[in-house]
């Protein structure tokens, strides 16, 4: 069992509002990521992380940003919610398994509604 | 990355095998074949992973033809909990972001 936790679980919250999403794991893990998912559809990468200090863009464009100030630690800040925001967000972390596989430890999810 | 094809959906019986196919016919020779499921709306799960020999683990098979360019993940005996949509995702050893697509979806029946 993988551990990476997010926060909160679930939020609603109003148009405007400044919001950030948790993300912690305790493996050490260098590796971290964010995806954004909405019901049915595919997951698509919007940001991840090599490491401290390290930050990148992922495939799928977002208004949100992350930082990464220590290892365990990867929030996700949204400045201003809108309604299009409104989507499960996943953070993930990854390392090379004992069995030399690259294998990723997803968190719990966020399911977030913006009204 | 090399992408890759799958059926959009298939269905199994309970109790018999699940063959999942994907295509890759543009995969390169550093590049592994990983398979991931995803139950429901929760995250992603590792299931296996394959270079050029067949592998097997506890939870599937996975059978990559000589020439590379496809594989198949097997479910042994599939139960209703094996109901997922199921990823083929091709990587280089030193990847740095997964493109997990849109998958199979599964669906395995009474």
């Amino acid at each position: 069992e993988a551990d990476i936790y997010q926060t909160p679980r679930y939020l609603v919250i109003g148009t405007g509002k400044k919001i950030t999403l948790e993300c912690s794991q305790t493996m050490g893990h260098d590796k971290m990521y964010w995806y954004q998912q909405d019901p049915g559809m595919e997951l698509h990468l919007i940001h991840y992380s090599y490491g401290v200090n390290s930050t990148e863009k992922g495939d799928l464009s977002s208004e949100s940003t992350v930082s990464r100030i220590r290892t365990e630690h990867f929030p996700l800040t949204l400045e201003s919610a809108r309604p299009s925001h409104t989507s499960q967000y996943l953070c993930a972390s990854s390392a090379v398994s004992g069995t030399g596989a690259y294998e990723q430890y997803f968190g719990p999810g966020t399911r977030l509604t913006v009204t | 990355d090399a992408k890759t094809t799958q059926p959009t959906s298939m269905d199994c019986a309970e109790g018999r095998a699940a063959n999942l196919p994907c295509n890759h016919s543009t995969i390169s020779g550093n590049e592994y074949v990983y398979w991931y499921r995803q139950i429901h709306s929760q995250g992603p799960q590792y299931i296996i992973h394959g270079l050029k020999n067949n592998e097997t683990n506890e939870m599937a098979s996975l059978i990559i033809t000589e020439d590379r360019k496809s594989s198949t993940l097997i479910l042994p005996h599939a139960t209703l909990r094996d109901t997922a949509v199921y990823y083929c995702i091709v990587l280089k050893y030193n990847f740095n972001k997964f493109y997990f697509g849109s998958g199979t979806k599964l669906n395995v029946k009474p």
